[in-house]
């Protein structure tokens, strides 16, 4: 098993640029989440998906979009990016206990 | 606003001694979970206690919980060099039912010198 998967590990954007960061798991898990993490902050729920054709809104989905058409997949969108969005993003699937994957690190100049 | 907040941020020992981490939350719950987080990697799960447990141990870690004070704490016994890393609770709110939001707290960095 891969686990959980997350594509790229880097992204250079420039304010008002667009773009998907692609997560994938391979533990038939129904429940897959995206998270960001900022210096001193934790980590805050963006959105999370119970299963396909689910998703629901957490702490922070503000310029976030996401859509669950597989069990598999869990992509999570930045329509127009924003400084602020610079973090690292960490996507998890979730069965008996939860698995992260390796996270992309995301800079918006 | 975050569910939980660890303490103490951060936390320097010797290799051999003994690390705790606490951790407090504001809302009942339905689990409370422990995870590591090596630098610039992903988190690891590393435990997870039931709202109705009090103790659960798993090799050298050790958490407990107690739900009257809404707060958990994490031992780690005889640490190692390897156990460097940072710490975060996570809790499962609980709202009359599951909500699916596991909310993270800010963490602990713990440093355990050779």
């Amino acid at each position: 098993n891969a686990g959980v998967t997350q594509t790229p590990k880097f992204q250079v954007l420039k304010t008002g640029q667009s773009m998907t960061l692609q997560c994938a798991q391979d533990m038939n898990h129904e429940y897959m989440s995206w998270y960001r993490q900022d210096p001193g902050m934790g980590l805050r729920l963006i959105h999370y998906s119970v299963g396909a054709g689910i998703t629901d809104q957490g702490e922070v989905p503000n310029g976030y979009n996401v859509s669950r058409s597989t069990t598999e997949d869990f992509p999570l969108r930045l329509l127009s990016a924003a400084p602020s969005q610079t973090s690292v993003y960490f996507c998890a699937s979730r069965g008996n206990e939860q698995f992260f994957g390796p996270g992309t690190r995301l800079t918006v100049l | 606003s975050q569910q939980g907040e660890e303490d103490p941020q951060a936390l320097s020992i010797q290799e051999g001694e003994n690390a705790t981490m606490n951790c407090s939350y504001k809302t009942s719950i339905n689990n409370l979970q422990w995870y590591r987080q090596n630098s610039g990697r992903g988190l690891v799960h590393l435990i997870l206690i039931r709202s109705n447990e009090r103790e659960k141990h798993s090799g050298r870690l050790r958490v407990t919980l107690d739900t009257s004070k809404k707060s958990s704490s994490l031992l780690i016994t005889a640490s190692r060099a390897a156990d460097t890393a940072s710490y975060f609770c996570a809790t499962d709110p609980w709202f009359g039912g599951a909500t699916n939001k596991l909310i993270f707290g800010t963490g602990t960095l713990l440093a355990v010198q050779p």
